[in-house]
């Protein structure tokens, strides 16, 4: 186990249409997160799993966007009938429970909307 | 909403030379962490210091802590052109119930020239 893995690395796609992109976190890490960054922005904050519960959504996440952690390991983040404005990079990060502790990130999905 | 502002947001210097980048942030922390993201890459921790510290060094960084005037600085030392990339400071805080999430800046984009 090497790091954090996200899947795809680039995706494309059309306005209305629905993707899926799925992060697999280090192994003994029970905590996942998903981030959002668009161009010259910090990353944002969407929510965040502790093993299999989700416990935050940020206001950001709208009603188009679900996440999953089926049985504590890997994670899902689904965006449906997309917009435009969802074209970003998507970054998932785990951690360890303790608090105090850096993230380690994958290397993110770039999501584009035409 | 972004917690952490970094300043300058562009800093551009010869190999050789340090780099010093800011942050402020608003609201009391537990600990305040550094970040760095190469281009279209996920982000790498680099330090972590504890809101009880003052100053702490790995390698060529320092970085130092003011929670009075909540303000964090990271000094690279001794830069090299592979240290181009963009910066961020991030603080935890919580999220829900017991649950914390890290709260981005948004970023200082260093060019080290050779």
């Amino acid at each position: 186990d090497t790091g954090v893995s996200q899947d795809p690395r680039h995706k494309i796609t059309k306005r209305g249409q629905n993707v899926t992109f799925r992060c697999d976190p280090i192994s003994e890490h029970n905590r996942l997160y998903w981030y959002r960054q668009t161009l010259g922005q910090g990353p944002e904050f969407l929510t965040y799993f502790q093993n299999e519960a989700q416990l935050e959504k940020s206001r950001l996440l709208s009603d188009r966007f679900s996440a999953e952690r089926p049985k504590g390991s890997f994670s899902t983040l689904e965006i449906q009938r997309t917009e435009q404005g969802d074209s970003a990079m998507y970054l998932c990060a785990s951690s360890l429970e303790v608090r105090g502790l850096g993230y380690t990130f994958g290397s993110g999905t770039r999501l584009t909307v035409v | 909403s972004q917690q952490g502002e970094e300043d300058p947001q562009a800093l551009s210097i010869q190999e050789g030379e340090n780099a010093t980048m800011n942050c402020s942030y608003k609201t009391s922390i537990n600990n305040l962490q550094w970040y760095r993201q190469n281009s279209g890459r996920g982000l790498v921790h680099l330090i972590l210091i504890r809101s009880n510290e003052r100053e702490k060094h790995s390698g060529r960084l320092r970085v130092t802590l003011d929670t009075s005037k909540k303000s964090s600085s990271l000094l690279i030392t001794a830069s090299r052109a592979a240290d181009t990339a963009s910066y961020f400071c991030a603080t935890d805080e919580v999220v829900a119930n017991s649950g914390y999430a890290l709260n981005f800046g948004k970023g200082t984009s260093l060019l080290v020239t050779p």
